[in-house]
């Protein structure tokens, strides 16, 4: 298996909602990351963790919640949204620390805030 | 932190022609080199990658060279076709990186049939 699988593909919620985006890969890698990506924009950090801990927090809002579970999965809670929060929601993943691996990058899920 | 420009910003070639983007980044210690490959409403895709003790790659019609003391690294496509249209970020990783790829803004590029 050589894919980021993320769901889901889409999600509209209210600025009262909580919702979470699921992120999955089960090709060994030890680095996950989620990304922010806007229209017209390259993708924007927002947390990495490596080996199952949070190495980086971009200094993200609180509304963004991360967590790691297991080696293999990924998930981004999200709680109490803006509508500026609308965007692309990348999960990605790599072979390890370092960051001279290439990333393989999940479909994303589109969130649209109303 | 590393700072990566990315030229032109959009691109149109005629198919068959070469497509060539720049980017130019700022950490010397930077040692990674991906390029991704967006198409509309897609994922990006790594396409091809080089590391700093590499100076050139090829991978079929796509080349990057790296230039270290310039810091430099340009994207070469060759006899290009219109499943090429998409958008290309550079990217560059410094040794210290903890994982941070730094995108460059990206580029447009439109093959014209």
């Amino acid at each position: 298996d050589t894919e980021v699988t993320q769901t889901p593909k889409h999600l509209v919620m209210g600025m009262t909602n909580k919702k979470s985006l699921k992120c999955e890969q089960h090709m060994g890698h030890r680095a996950m990351y989620w990304y922010k990506q806007k229209a017209k924009k390259p993708p924007e950090l927002m947390f990495v963790y490596s080996y199952e801990k949070l190495s980086i927090n971009e200094s993200v809002p609180s509304r963004f919640s991360p967590e790691c579970p297991n080696s293999s999965l990924l998930n981004l809670h999200l709680h109490a949204l803006q509508p500026e929060d609308s965007a692309l929601y990348l999960c990605a993943s790599s072979r390890g620390d370092g960051g001279n691996y290439g990333y393989t990058f999940g479909s994303g899920t589109r969130l649209t805030v109303v | 932190g590393e700072n990566v420009e990315q030229h032109p910003s959009t691109l149109s070639v005629q198919e068959g022609d070469s497509a060539v983007i720049k980017c130019t980044y700022s950490d010397s210690a930077s040692n990674y080199f991906p390029w991704y490959k967006q198409e509309l409403g897609k994922r990006p895709q790594l396409i091809i990658d080089i590391r700093s003790n590499v100076g050139e790659k090829k991978d079929q019609r796509i080349a990057v060279t790296l230039n270290k003391t310039a810091k430099h690294f340009s994207l070469h496509i060759t006899e290009t076709q219109p499943e090429d249209s998409a958008v290309y970020f550079c990217a560059a990783v410094p040794y210290y990186g903890n994982n941070r790829l730094a995108f460059g803004k990206g580029n447009q590029v439109v093959v014209i049939p």
